[in-house]
């Protein structure tokens, strides 16, 4: 059964600091992650996705990298903004399902 | 146009009352998903269609009824619930789910229940 973990689970920086949010998973057969943001009370919005065949993927000042090998992917954010505070999921799509099973998700607060 | 809509985003319900939930996408997607989330927890899967037609039930209640009227509409039929299904139920839907490239999930805004 997939299990996902991240940590920390939750993470209070100051603004600007660049940092880094990780994501464990138990069975690396998997065709895609997804990492999300949510803020409180609201949906799920999408930042990045990446296939089971790609190392990395990038948009504005997120990166997000895959080990599938290890069960690992991290979603490192450069130069933190007060407008980054949210709780930050990641999700894994199991090879042979339709499950996007969530991991445990990271709330981020950043300090102006 | 890469919105799922979900309506109502409030619903407040007795426990003998029904209702439902409405989720909408007109993105094409073929695959559509109830989620259940509650306070400072992951989301749960709870339905999966694929093609109008139920692929995945994960042991939800049978006071949760899912439909799929047409590809783009999902509804979730509620009736006699209890207080513990306060929490928010989220849809989200993906161009299909297994072995297709581009299996991004969008998601929608959500619907806040409060059964009382």
């Amino acid at each position: 059964k997939q299990e996902v973990t991240q940590i920390p689970a939750a993470l209070s920086v100051p603004e600007g600091e660049n940092l880094v949010l990780n994501c464990s998973f138990t069975d690396s057969a998997i065709y895609n992650l997804q990492w999300f943001r949510q803020d409180p009370g609201k949906g799920l919005t999408s930042l990045l996705l990446i296939q089971s065949s790609q190392r990395e993927q990038t948009s504005g000042r997120l990166n997000a990298s895959l080990d599938k090998s290890s069960g690992r992917s991290t979603l490192y954010i450069a130069a933190s903004q007060p407008g980054d505070s949210a709780t930050y999921l990641c999700a894994v799509l199991s090879s042979g399902t339709y499950k996007y099973i969530f991991g445990t998700g990271t709330r981020l607060k950043v300090l102006a | 146009d890469t919105e799922v809509t979900q309506t109502p985003k409030h619903l407040v319900m007795g426990m003998t009352n029904k209702k439902s939930l409405k989720c909408e996408q007109h993105m094409g997607h073929r695959a559509m998903y109830w989620y259940k989330q509650k306070a400072k927890k992951p989301p749960e899967l709870m339905f999966v269609y694929s093609y109008e037609k139920l692929s995945i039930n994960e042991s939800v209640p049978s006071r949760f009824s899912p439909e799929c009227p047409n590809s783009s509409l999902l509804n979730l039929h509620l009736h006699a619930l209890q207080p513990e299904d306060s929490a928010l139920y989220l849809c989200a839907s993906s161009v299909t789910g297994g072995p297709v490239m581009n299996t991004e999930a969008f998601f929608g805004q959500g619907t806040r229940l409060t059964v009382v």
